[in-house]
């Protein structure tokens, strides 16, 4: 089975800072996704970032990173230089090729203060 | 539109009616999914789609549950009997699907609130 743990339940941070959000994962399976989804106040689910499990590289997208260490298993996301709107709820998810559906983290509230 | 779109994004009902909740994929996506969210946690699938084909159902709750794609597009999950256990956040998504040991990212609809009274 797979299972996703978010020990964080909320973070803070300083407008301009950086900040590193946790996410551990559980799977025997061998080929597997990761990904991070950021959801504001509004609600919307907004997808951030992805890292498959054979990819040599942290996977990167602007400000966001990946922190990939697979014989930790953990996948981190990196937020560099925090803005307001960085607030939100964030969630690590994990799909594999076996199963497509996603499983979810219980997410990590960030609040950014100026 | 360029993203998913769900209809209604609110419903409430009375307990014991039947609800139809539609998602409309981004064009040309294969998979299409369902999910429910509680407030406070991160969403939990119910069933998904390649094409009209349901692949695994394995999330839907209990038989008053069940969902449709029947042209490979627009999907129905139906909710039949309501309960007010039933209220929560529904929310669909679309992928181009799974690709070799790549897994194509979820695009998430805004989701329908439905409530039960």
């Amino acid at each position: 089975a797979q299972k996703i743990t978010q020990t964080q339940p909320g973070m803070f941070v300083q407008e301009k800072e950086a900040v590193t959000l946790d996410c551990t994962y559980d799977t025997s399976d061998p080929s597997y996704g990761l990904f991070w989804y950021k959801q504001p106040s509004s609600g919307e689910m907004i997808f951030l970032i992805y890292q498959g499990s054979y990819d040599q590289q942290n996977a990167t997208e602007g400000r966001y990173s990946l922190n990939f260490q697979k014989a930790r298993k953990s996948a981190n996301l990196v937020i560099s230089a925090s803005q307001l709107g960085d607030s939100a709820m964030y969630f690590c998810a994990m799909g594999n090729t076996g199963f497509q559906k996603l499983v979810f983290g219980t997410g990590t509230r960030l609040l950014v203060s100026p | 539109g360029a993203g998913v779109s769900q209809s209604p994004r609110y419903k409430v009902t009375k307990r014991g009616q039947d609800v139809a909740l539609r998602c409309d994929p981004i064009s040309g996506h294969v998979s299409l999914y369902w999910y429910r969210q509680a407030l406070g946690q991160g969403p939990e699938f119910l069933t998904y789609f390649n094409y009209e084909a349901q692949q695994d159902k394995s999330g839907l709750p209990n038989d008053r549950f069940s969902a449709e794609r029947p042209e490979g597009s627009i999907s129905t999950l139906t909710i039949q009997r309501t309960e007010q256990r039933d209220s929560a956040m529904y929310r669909c998504a679309s992928s181009r699907g799974t690709s070799g040991i790549v897994i194509n990212e979820q695009f998430f609809g805004p989701g329908t609130r439905l409530t039960v009274l």
